[in-house]
């Protein structure tokens, strides 16, 4: 099992839409959670954090957190072409000092 | 003002020769890292430093050596390099291990 699981996409949303991305993780005693955005040719770019069960709000992101399901979501409103990226799930686990990252998902979004 | 900044950008180089690159990070933060992102864009941690002392060493070939001089900087030194080195290389710092990192612009090395 991976420690950081996400499908690869690509995920394909019309502009306006709502794009929901996925994320589980391995480690039950993990902490902290963030969703990074990441351009082609560019580095990550940090747009949520996360850190209790819930959700947490910022413009038009949110990310959600069910730890006993050991499910980690982003939900992109309103989404833009600009919003087209790969973004990484990154999880910290109790056993390693450093994000662990999935894969990332490609979200494509559709003019 | 950059917070995280690795130099140089881009690095091509032939199989067998060392380079090195350097990270500096100007957020005050105690703990850097080095991950690489392969071709698949799979992001990977390499190493990392808290306050000058080393807390991770992932299953890294030798030839890859990480020096911090100081908390503020993080070099990253490669010995022989291989056809399979060839990734970005990123720095980030960090707080601590459960806050956020934030990245570097990221090295390209293409070896050759």
């Amino acid at each position: 099992q991976k420690e950081v699981e996400q499908n690869s996409g690509p995920l394909s949303v019309p502009e306006g839409a709502i794009a929901s991305l996925n994320c589980t993780y391995s480690d039950r005693g993990s902490q902290s959670f963030f969703w990074y955005r990441q351009y082609s040719g560019k580095s990550p770019e940090l747009i949520m954090s996360i850190y209790s069960n819930g959700d947490q709000e910022d413009g038009r992101f949110t990310a959600q957190l069910n730890k006993a399901s050991q499910y980690v979501s982003l939900l992109i409103r309103d989404s833009q072409p600009s919003d087209s990226a790969t973004y990484l799930c990154a999880v910290n686990p109790r056993w390693r000092r450093a994000l662990t990252f999935g894969s990332g998902t490609r979200l494509q979004v559709q003019p | 003002d950059t917070a995280v900044s690795q130099t140089p950008k881009y690095l091509v180089t032939q199989m067998g020769n060392d380079k090195s690159i350097k990270c500096e990070q100007n957020l005050g933060h105690d703990t850097m890292y080095w991950y690489k992102q392969d071709s698949k864009k799979f992001l990977k941690i390499m190493f990392s430093y808290n306050n000058k002392e080393l807390i991770i060493n992932e299953t890294v070939p030798n030839r890859f050596s990480p020096k911090s001089p100081d908390k503020a900087h993080l070099n990253l030194h490669i010995n022989s390099l291989e056809l399979g080195d060839s990734a970005v290389y990123f720095c980030a710092s960090s707080t601590d291990r459960n806050t956020e990192a934030f990245f570097g612009q990221g090295t390209r090395l293409t070896v050759v």
